[in-house]
């Protein structure tokens, strides 16, 4: 299952709502989630089933979809934002990511 | 303290095999199916493989570019996940991540820090 994320890097401000889509290329129900990797770091989950916030992650950090349409959104961009995003689907072996957002602070 | 910590990349040259392994601590190691993920330097996220837990009989799974080449084991009483890695290309120069993954949520919710294997001749 081929995982198409949009856009591949975005530049927004603080306080900007931002919104990543990723769409999968046949449906995955909702085995989707998503994860946030900074420069040098191993990534972090944010979102599972692709609606459930992990305990500990920001409540400005949401995600909706199912089938082959899923988003990541951020409310209010804050500065520690600054990363690459990526989603997952685990509906199906073998597992696959997206091919990341790069997400910049203007 | 809960953290998985990865050791044993390095320098390799084609051909070659390599051996990663991966300690556990802080969790109940054998309770978690543990899934290997790479990253070519610059490049996005690759899945590697998963090995289940005793209760799922220790099978495996593995990505297709990675089967017959790559292995996963574990051993339960060493709190240790392995990746043993034969044949080796510059295709496979990678950061290589071990990865729990969390049955309740069904999410890789603890990662180590990440080793790094490089193929070249």
């Amino acid at each position: 299952i081929q995982l198409t994320q949009s856009p591949s890097s975005l530049s927004a401000s603080v306080g900007d709502r931002v919104t990543i889509t990723c769409r999968a290329s046949q449906g995955i129900n909702s085995y989707l989630a998503w994860y946030q990797q900074k420069p040098g770091k191993a990534p972090k989950v944010l979102i599972y089933a692709a609606s459930t916030l992990q305990s500990g992650v920001p409540s400005r950090f949401s995600g909706s979809g199912s089938g082959t349409d899923f988003t990541l959104t951020i409310s209010s961009l804050q500065p520690e934002d600054c990363a690459t995003y990526y989603c997952r689907q685990h509906n199906t072996f073998p597992i696959t990511f997206g091919q990341g957002t790069r997400l910049e602070i203007k | 303290e809960v953290q998985l910590v990865e050791s044993g990349g390095g320098l390799v040259q084609p051909g070659g095999s390599l051996r990663l392994s991966c300690s556990a601590s802080g969790f109940i190691f054998s309770d978690h199916h543990m899934d290997w993920v790479r990253q070519a330097p610059g490049k996005g996220l690759e899945w590697v493989g998963r090995i289940r837990n005793k209760a799922s009989k220790y099978t495996t799974e593995y990505a297709a570019s990675m089967t017959g080449r790559f292995t996963i084991s574990r051993d339960d009483s060493k709190n240790s996940l392995y990746l043993q890695m034969n044949s080796l290309q510059t295709e496979d120069t990678a950061e290589y991540y071990c990865a729990k993954l969390s049955g309740r949520v069904n999410a890789f919710d603890l990662w180590g820090q990440g080793t790094m294997v490089t193929v070249s001749s």
